[in-house]
């Protein structure tokens, strides 16, 4: 049974610039979480989804980011017109439906923006 | 709340002995509580999980006390490992809500 996929590993963008951040979760897993971390610091949530339904989204920020988990396919992770502080790595995490709360991590993706 | 730091306290063990990584949390409401394993360059990893309801659990040489009287967490490592090295996260989240705030870490380093 695969873990959760993550991809790209690592992604350089330029300021502007789109980055586009893919998870796939666990088998059986329904729920969808993303995560941001800053070197040395613990992880911060950003959205949770479910299958076409975005349940908490309160950490994500305002403006540039958005978040969906489609029908078919992966998560996607959203950041338009990237900026420099947007250098973090982003971690996706999934838990199955049947209401246990352990989510577990992906990879992540490490963002640098130059 | 959430703690920021720029340099993680770091416990250093020898091989062999216990360890013991401690966490404080501030929100009285919250009732679940994960212990994660993060190396470098990683995902964190799932170690032991306890509910507010519980005092105390226990896995594969690892233990997890909590204190809610005073919002304290701590997990325990038999016999550490030098494969045991690694930043530990304390996380927790509250009935209604299904994400997690995770506490700032403690590096744990195993001399051989």
């Amino acid at each position: 049974n695969a873990g959760v996929m993550q991809n790209p590993r690592h992604l350089v963008r330029r300021r502007g610039q789109e980055a586009r951040l893919r998870c796939s979760p666990m088998k059986g897993h329904s729920h969808v979480y993303w995560y941001r971390q800053l070197p040395e610091e613990g992880l911060k949530f950003m959205v949770y989804l479910q299958k076409e339904n975005i349940i908490d989204e309160s950490g994500m920020p305002k403006e540039r980011f958005s978040a969906e988990f489609p029908k078919e396919g992966p998560s996607i992770l959203r950041i338009q017109q990237v900026v420099r502080g947007d250098s973090a790595a982003y971690f996706c995490a999934s838990s199955p439906p049947d209401g246990k709360e352990t989510q577990y991590f992906g990879p992540g993706t490490r963002l640098l923006v130059l | 709340g959430e703690s920021v730091g720029l340099h993680l306290p770091t416990l250093s063990v020898q091989e062999g002995d216990n360890s013991i990584i401690n966490c404080a949390y501030s929100n009285s409401a919250s009732d679940y509580f994960i212990w994660y394993k993060q190396e470098s360059g990683k995902g964190p990893q799932f170690i032991i999980d306890i509910r507010s309801n519980m005092d105390k659990r226990q896995g594969q040489r690892v233990t997890v006390l909590l204190n809610k009287t005073v919002k304290h967490l701590s997990l325990q490592i038999a016999a550490t490992q030098p494969g045991d090295s690694a930043v530990y996260f304390c996380a927790e989240n509250q009935t209604g809500r299904r994400a997690l705030t995770f506490g700032s870490g403690t590096r744990l380093q195993v001399q051989p």
